[in-house]
């Protein structure tokens, strides 16, 4: 089955514990990325990255950290996180990198960090 | 830069009745637009896109959008919802070509028996 899948689905930490969330797709896409959801301002994007080692910044990358070394995979690293970093995280992945392609999203990370 | 507005956050509406949840966007640059439909407890999904062509875009469950670039407007409308349909809805942008994705902050539309 295509899909997107992320790991873990829940994780609740303490501020300055550093955690990785891993995120992974089957269908041998080019393009990943993260985004982060938060009550009133829909989903705003973290990093994005266009091929294997080829990542960029989106709208809100500070505190975050991203690495493409594989093609499936795209994890995402909080060195140290803060509450203001509790939030819903969705990756996604689409076939290419323009802009029209669907993006596919994974099930979500409910993170909370007190 | 880009920004999308969707002017309802909430859009309560009864099973049958039709619906339109709008969505403004703006850009100096032509886009694409989407809408996509998040079913409670879960990610994202694709409903429609526009990338070109007629401006009307359809999807398999009834709901359809106009891309009305003198409004830089592209609501989306469905003649008559069903429970359904109840779910979060995002509109979103990308620059033609480009590749960071702009989404709004969502309307939550609840369809009643």
């Amino acid at each position: 089955e295509a899909q997107v899948t992320q790991n873990p689905r829940y994780l609740i930490t303490v501020t300055g514990k550093k955690l990785t969330v891993t995120c992974s797709q089957n269908m041998n896409h080019e393009y990943m990325s993260w985004y982060r959801q938060d009550p009133g301002l829909g989903l705003r994007q973290i990093y994005y990255s266009m091929n294997v080692e080829v990542t960029d910044k989106g709208d809100v990358p500070e505190g975050y950290k991203v690495s493409r070394k594989e093609k499936r995979n795209f994890p995402l690293i909080l060195e140290s996180p803060s509450p203001n970093q509790t939030s819903l995280y969705f990756c996604a992945s689409s076939v290419g990198a323009d802009g029209g392609d669907t993006q596919y999203f994974g099930p979500g990370t409910r993170l909370t960090v007190l | 830069a880009q920004s999308v507005t969707q002017l309802d956050s909430q859009v309560p509406v009864f099973e049958e009745a039709p619906v339109e949840l709008r969505c403004n966007y703006s850009s100096s640059v032509s886009v694409y637009l989407f809408w996509y439909v998040q079913y409670p407890n879960q990610g994202l999904q694709l409903l429609l896109k526009y990338l070109s062509g007629s401006t009307l875009v359809e999807s398999i469950n009834g709901f359809e959008a106009e891309f009305n670039k003198s409004q830089t407007s592209f609501h989306l409308r469905k003649p008559s919802v069903h429970i359904s349909d109840t779910a979060e809805y995002f509109c979103a942008v990308t620059v033609t070509g480009g590749f960071k994705t702009i989404f709004g902050a969502g309307t939550r539309l609840f369809v009643k028996a």
